[in-house]
């Protein structure tokens, strides 16, 4: 009964590898989120998606593409990763009601290690 | 946004309130006060928010200033398991938004709960 499920929760890959991080919420949440934390800890924001349509596009690489297929996905495909990817990727959800849109839920995180 | 600023760190013997302050002396008249929390290879969790009134739920209590240039988080009998990065967020909370959940995470509090 996990509100917002990410997976995988730890990848390690190659530089140059493609791979995607899926993120499912059931709280019934009509925007989605992905954040990045970096080495030092600083969450930002990268995605938010509402009812599937892209809201939030931070000065994120191209590399870096949200795909949703519905509002209870929101998945996170990356091209050619490079070492400076490597970072912990959190999905988030939230309503989109007055005060409660900046209720976020988020999940546990899906750790990103490029060598 | 208005900028908030905390401090680095706190410690809070275990059973005792602990008291986080969060200093926002530009927010608007508009603008929630959120708090979160990030407990240690977790993702963050949502603990309260509030636009003037000071708010309870069964984690915390907010305290808001009648200027609402500061706030105080309240947790009235801290556990080991309180301890973790608590950070003070500003916030539009207008339904719509495009940056609607777009929360700009700082460096937070790091509280530290000892027995």
């Amino acid at each position: 009964d996990t509100a917002v499920s990410q997976t995988p929760k730890y990848l390690v890959t190659q530089m140059g590898n493609d791979k995607s991080i899926k993120c499912e919420q059931n709280l019934g949440h009509d925007t989605m989120y992905w954040y990045k934390q970096d080495s030092k800890k600083f969450l930002k924001i990268m995605f938010s998606y509402n009812n599937k349509e892209l809201i939030i596009n931070e000065t994120v690489p191209n590399r870096f593409s949200p795909k949703s297929p519905d509002k209870a996905h929101l998945n996170l495909h990356i091209n050619s990763l490079e070492l400076g990817d490597s970072a912990v990727y959190f999905c988030a959800s939230s309503r989109d009601r007055g005060s409660g849109a900046n209720v976020l839920t988020f999940g546990a995180g899906s750790r990103l290690t490029v060598l | 946004d208005a900028k908030t600023t905390q401090p680095t760190s706190m410690d809070c013997a275990e059973g005792r309130a602990a008291n986080l302050p969060c200093n926002h002396s530009t927010i608007s008249g508009n603008e929630y006060v959120y708090w979160y929390r990030q407990i240690h290879s977790q993702g963050p969790q949502y603990i309260i928010h509030g636009l003037k009134n000071n708010e309870t739920n069964e984690m915390a209590s907010l305290i808001i200033t009648e200027d609402r240039k500061s706030s105080t988080l309240i947790l009235p009998h801290a556990t080991l398991r309180d301890t973790a990065v608590y950070y003070c967020i500003v916030r539009v909370g207008i339904r719509g938004s495009s940056n609607t959940g777009k929360l700009i995470f700082g460096q937070g509090t790091t509280l530290q709960v000892k027995p």
